[in-house]
């Protein structure tokens, strides 16, 4: 069973930047899919953040993009997120997931991680 | 507001049918099958139900299914059971985005 795991810090200032982890078991990374991130502010709707390829090939959501960098590291089967300039409005629970693109955009997430809560705050 | 619009909640009795809504525009909805809905119970990981408007992948029971009209995708699970509980979410193709419903408590009586 493909399993994830997100992990990183769960307070970041204002201004900082965010540093998360996903470490993938039961299926190799290099073996396909997508592997990305999707968040949920509080009270607001889940938002797809990016998404990247074993190869290293990344997607990005265009509103998002100029902020994000998604890396890939095959041996480790895990991929990271780093969200920077980071304000209370990207406070959310964060989400690792494998997906499916279709043109550069996610269309489905079939395994997920548990999620974890990042609170932007001084 | 969200960009697909689900209610907040629906409610049913164990064994009745209920249907859960997911109404976008003719740019996203209307126009692609990649309608996509999410199970999500407390504190858990949310869990793909159904993909590409009607598909169940492997391992998700025949009780639920997904169908879509005009600007509007539907999730219905039938024989509801206890453990049917949770949040339900939807999520569309759109262009450059991918768009997430806001969504929807069930609660089973």
């Amino acid at each position: 069973q493909v399993q994830l795991q997100e992990s990183g810090p769960g307070l970041v200032k204002p201004s900082e930047t965010l540093s998360l982890t996903c470490t993938v078991s039961g299926y190799s990374i290099s073996s396909g899919y997508y592997w990305g991130w999707i968040r949920q502010p509080p009270g607001k709707d889940l938002e797809w953040i990016g998404s990247i390829y074993h190869s290293g090939s990344t997607c990005y959501n265009p509103s998002l993009k100029s902020r994000v960098t998604i890396s890939v590291d095959t041996s480790k089967n895990q991929f990271s997120l780093r969200l920077s300039s980071v304000t209370a409005a990207d406070t959310a629970v964060y989400y690792c997931a494998r997906g499916t693109m279709f043109r550069g955009v996610l269309i489905r997430a079939d395994f997920w991680g548990q999620g974890t809560l990042v609170t932007v705050s001084s | 507001q969200s960009a697909l619009t689900q209610p907040a909640s629906v409610s049913g009795s164990p064994g009745q049918s209920i249907t859960i809504s997911c109404t976008g525009t003719s740019s996203d909805v209307g126009t692609y099958n990649y309608v996509s809905w999410y199970q999500q119970h407390p504190g858990k990981a949310p869990k793909l139900m159904i993909c590409d408007v009607s598909n169940r992948p492997s391992g998700v029971s025949s009780r639920f299914s997904g169908s879509k009209s005009g600007n509007t995708a539907s999730l219905t699970i039938s024989g509801l059971q206890a453990e049917d509980e949770a949040d339900y979410y939807c999520s569309s193709y759109a262009s450059s985005f991918t768009l997430f419903g806001g969504g929807t408590k069930l609660t089973v009586l």
